[in-house]
């Protein structure tokens, strides 16, 4: 079963800087999508940033980019020049395409990197 | 702006009592996803559908909790009778099948359920 590991349950970073946060999964599968979702106090769960396994280029969402490391199994996020907005919950997740007689549409997350700003 | 909207946004009930949870779906977007949200297990998938068809529901107590999509814009999460561990903010989700689509969830607000 596939599995989606966050390490870090908390991390700062003071405003304007940068910051990384970790996810690794363990899957025996070649083809999959990875996210990050968002979710601040309001409770809303935002996509922030999709990877599809077979390309090798990382996605980059504006001040959002992704570090996928196929091989290592591993997709960080990186926040650049963060804002106060950015402090939330976040989320990397994981999602297996499948024929589609057989999809599996479910999605497996982690337990979550809560991220407070530093003004 | 489509989006999922979930009611109640909130409730409070005593233990004991029935909870009706309702989802509607983006219109046109035929998978629809309950999710549990706690302190302790993070995000547990419930149960989900496909064209209203429930395809799994593993996750979800089958004695207390039951889901169901009466129609194309309407689901429902019930849990009769309701316990004080069902405390948590239920999400709901839907999307838009398709071959290789990446298929994004769009969650709704959620209802957080506090059992007394």
């Amino acid at each position: 079963a596939q599995t989606v590991t966050q390490s870090q349950p908390e991390m700062s970073v003071q405003e304007a800087e940068t910051v990384t946060l970790s996810c690794t999964y363990d899957t025996s599968e070649s083809d999959y999508y990875l996210f990050w979702y968002k979710q601040p106090p309001s409770r809303q769960m935002i996509l922030v940033i999709r990877q599809e396994a077979y390309k090798q280029q990382n996605a980059t969402e504006n001040r959002f980019s992704v570090n996928f490391q196929k091989a290592a199994k591993s997709f960080s996020l990186k926040i650049s020049d963060s804002q106060l907005g950015d402090a939330a919950m976040y989320f990397c997740a994981y999602r297996s395409p499948r024929p589609y007689m057989n999809r599996d549409d479910k999605i497996i997350f982690g337990k979550g990197t809560r991220l407070h700003i530093l003004p | 702006d489509a989006r999922v909207t979930q009611t109640p946004r909130d409730k409070v009930t005593e233990m004991g009592q029935e909870v009706t949870m309702r989802c509607q779906p983006i219109l046109g977007h035929n998978t629809v996803f309950w999710y549990r949200q706690t302190m302790m297990q993070g995000l547990e998938l419930l149960a989900y559908f496909r064209n209203r068809a429930p395809l799994d529901d593993s996750g979800m107590p089958k004695d207390r909790f039951s889901a169901e999509m009466p129609d194309a814009t309407l689901a429902t999460l019930k849990i009769q009778p309701s316990e004080p561990r069902d405390s948590a903010v239920y999400f709901c989700a839907s999307g838009l099948d398709g071959d290789r689509a990446y298929n994004e969830q769009f969650f709704g607000p959620g209802t957080r359920l506090t059992v007394l």
